[in-house]
């Protein structure tokens, strides 16, 4: 019953350097979508993808990016670390889309940006 | 542009039903409206879905009128395990998909 999986949990960076968020599920959906929020704030899109090979933007892909080469995987890249990327990241799954049917999210990665 | 709008917060008594109100002007047509229910440290929790009039779950009820620029999540006889914050989800095009900004819940005892 593992659902989404997200590694690491927490991470602190310097600016500058990169890093992968990990993103794994294996209930075979699709749609994997990639979200960040912050305090005081809803989740915003950041990329999404509709299957194995696809990928596309959503609302602040700014400084991120991401590849879908399995349909279990979806990693996000930062490959210039900012300030303002510090954030909570959630990775979620979907069978139907991102939003008609029901979104499996991951618990999260805490990610700081010094 | 155009997002969603929820209150920031409600307080309400245990037994008590609870209605929390999402505005979305520019909701694309052919979508459906989602509620998800998150907890502190933890990702967002499917609730309920609807794309027009009621619907209803074994948790919760959606009401969306007409015109689907809003929606209406009823909680039933909210308990102490129902204090979490509670998101609208809408699509406003192709791209554009909007979590509302988040309403905190808490019930008191």
């Amino acid at each position: 019953n593992a659902g989404v999986t997200q590694t690491p949990k927490f991470q602190v960076l310097k600016t500058g350097q990169s890093m992968t968020l990990q993103c794994a599920q294996d209930m075979n959906h699709e749609y994997m979508s990639w979200y960040r929020q912050d305090p005081g704030m809803g989740l915003r899109l950041i990329h999404y993808s509709v299957g194995a090979g696809i990928t596309d933007q959503g609302e602040v892909p700014n400084g991120y990016n991401v590849s879908r080469s399995t349909t279990e995987d979806f990693p996000l890249r930062l490959l210039l670390a900012a300030p303002s990327q510090t954030s909570v990241y959630f990775c979620a799954s979907s069978q139907q889309g991102l939003v008609t049917g029901e979104l499996f999210f991951g618990e999260g990665s805490r990610l700081t940006v010094l | 542009l155009a997002k969603t709008t929820q209150p920031i917060s409600m307080d309400s008594y245990e037994g008590q039903e609870v209605n929390i109100t999402c505005s979305h002007n520019n909701i694309a047509t052919n979508d459906y409206i989602t509620w998800y229910q998150q907890f502190p440290s933890q990702g967002p929790r499917f609730i309920i879905q609807g794309y027009k009039t009621k619907v209803t779950n074994e948790v919760a009820s959606l009401f969306i009128p007409a015109d689907r620029k809003s929606s209406t999540l009823s909680l039933p006889r909210v308990s102490l395990s129902d204090t979490a914050v509670y998101y609208c989800l809408v699509k406003t095009g192709a791209n554009n998909l909007f979590f509302g900004t988040g309403t905190r819940l808490t019930v008191i005892p």
